[in-house]
């Protein structure tokens, strides 16, 4: 049974740096083919794909953000990681990983941690 | 990218049919067949319904089919039931390996 919750802070000052865990279960990230993408969806407003990272550790960004996006995985402990540089409020957002074993869809999707940033 | 386009909301009566289009640009749903459809319901996480065009994964219901023309994807529910009332978000594979979404269509089932 896949698994997948994402932890992190619930607040965030403007200016900080977001940092994001994603612990899975049921697969692992040595496997072939498995992809392990970060979504955020703004209150009221449709997702945003932002990063991946796969199984042979290339990585993907969203073109928009990518100055300000890392994404990283520890294979040992079933995680992921992304973080998000100099965080405003517009980039208040529920905060979602998936896995995939294509890429082209988003299979399993963790309950998704919400993000509010404000000073 | 800009996102792909959805209709805002669509309404339909229990047992009826409904059909939510999805357009994009030659870029997107018009270069790849890789489009896939979410269904998420207030408070909860995505869920998806179809992926690469048509194709449905285990366990959701047969009452949901898609198909591709051109720059556009379309998403038909039949036998429309209570529990199909929810937010659906199109998305497409893009170059650079980035999935595009649709703005969403609320379904109210009247």
């Amino acid at each position: 049974q896949v698994t997948l919750k994402e932890s992190g802070p619930a607040l965030v000052r403007p200016t900080q740096t977001l940092t994001l865990t994603c612990t899975f279960s049921g697969f692992s990230l040595t496997t072939t083919g498995v992809r392990m993408t970060w979504i955020r969806q703004p209150p009221g407003k449709a997702p945003e794909w932002l990063a991946r990272v796969d199984w042979d550790n290339d990585k993907f960004y969203s073109t928009s953000l990518k100055t300000r996006l890392t994404v990283s995985k520890d294979t040992s402990k079933n995680q992921v990681v992304l973080t998000m540089t100099n965080m405003g409020p517009v980039d208040t957002a529920t905060y979602y990983c998936a896995q995939s074993m294509t890429g082209r869809s988003l299979d399993y999707w963790g309950q998704g941690i919400l993000v509010t940033v404000s000073s | 990218q800009s996102a792909l386009t959805q209709p805002a909301s669509v309404s339909g009566s229990p047992g009826q049919s409904i059909t939510i289009s999805c357009t994009g640009t030659s870029g997107d749903i018009g270069a790849y067949n890789y489009v896939s459809w979410y269904q998420q319901h207030p408070g909860k996480a995505p869920k998806v319904m179809i992926f690469d065009v048509n194709n449905r994964p285990s366990g959701v219901s047969n009452r949901f089919s898609a198909s591709k023309s051109g720059n556009t994807a379309s998403l038909t529910i039949s036998g429309l039931q209570a529990e199909d009332e929810a937010e659906y978000y199109c998305s497409s594979y893009t170059s650079g390996s980035i999935l595009l979404f649709g703005g969403g269509t609320k379904l109210t089932v009247l």
